[in-house]
C-alpha cells in the first residue's frame, strides 16, 4: 500500500526554526510537494522536489532523499502567521497524488 | 485569491441525491484536479484532467464522475449520495509545467443529510 507519515502536531516559538519531517512509501515516485493550509482555507503550494537535495525559497526550504523515502520542510524565522497545517504529498508512478495526514504547527509568541 | 473559482460555495442535500460541482481554472491553466477533504480522511486526490482528457485517476468512487469541457472548466458529479460523502471538495489548476504548481480554489462544502 501507499503510506505517508508526518508528525501530527508541532509547537515552536516565534523567531525560531522548525523542521517538519515526512517519510513515504509509494508506488513509484514522480515528485514530492509541500502545501500550507490555514484552518478553513484552501491549501497553498510551498515547494516541489523531484531530485535529491535542498530547495530554498525565502524562509522556507525543502529537502528530499529519494533513497531514504524522506523529506523535510524547514521554516526559518517563524512568524505567528506560519501557524497552519503542512501537508506532504507524493505523486506516484500513475501520476496520482498521495497526501500525508498533515502536521499542525502552532507558533507561540 | 488563487484565480480558481468554484461554485457553489455550500451545498446541502439528502442521501440518494445527485449534485454537480463546478470549477473554473485560472486563465491559461490546462490542467484541473479534484480533491476531497474530510476530517477523518484528510486530503484525497480524486481525478485530474488535462486539456479535456483524463490524465490521472485516484480514489474516486464509481458513483462520482468528472469531465473537463472545451472551455477548460470542469464539473464533478456526485450521485447516490451517502452521509459519508459530506466533505470539502477542492478544485485546483495548473499550467502543467514540470513543477506542476497547483492553485486551489476556495472549495465547495457538501453536507449530505
Amino acid at each position: 500500500g501507499q503510506n505517508i507519515d508526518q508528525p501530527t502536531e508541532m509547537t515552536a516559538t516565534e523567531g525560531a526554526i522548525v523542521q517538519i519531517n515526512c517519510t513515504y512509501q509509494t508506488s513509484g515516485f514522480n515528485g514530492l510537494f509541500w502545501y500550507q493550509q490555514h484552518a478553513g482555507e484552501a491549501p497553498t503550494f510551498l515547494s516541489y522536489n523531484v531530485l535529491d537535495g535542498l530547495e530554498e525559497k525565502g524562509r522556507f526550504s525543502s529537502f528530499l532523499s529519494r533513497s531514504k523515502g524522506y523529506s523535510y520542510l524547514l521554516l526559518k524565522e517563524l512568524q505567528m502567521k506560519d501557524s497552519a497545517s503542512y501537508l506532504c504529498a507524493v505523486r506516484d508512478r500513475r501520476q496520482n497524488f498521495v497526501f500525508g495526514p498533515g502536521t499542525r504547527l502552532s507558533v507561540l509568541p | 485569491d488563487s484565480g480558481v473559482t468554484q461554485t457553489p460555495k455550500h451545498l446541502i442535500t439528502a442521501t440518494g441525491q445527485r449534485v454537480t460541482l463546478r470549477c473554473s481554472p485560472r486563465s491559461g491553466d490546462l490542467s484541473v484536479y479534484w480533491y476531497q477533504q474530510s476530517l477523518d480522511q484528510g486530503l484525497q486526490f480524486l481525478i485530474q484532467y488535462y486539456n479535456g482528457e483524463e490524465r490521472a485517476k485516484g480514489n474516486i468512487l464509481e458513483r462520482f464522475s468528472a469531465q473537463q469541457f472545451p472551455d477548460l472548466h470542469s464539473e464533478l458529479n456526485l450521485s447516490s449520495l451517502e452521509l459519508g460523502d459530506s466533505a470539502l471538495y477542492f478544485c485546483a489548476s495548473s499550467i502543467e509545467s514540470v513543477r506542476d504548481e497547483q492553485f486551489f480554489g476556495p472549495g465547495t462544502r457538501l453536507t449530505v443529510l
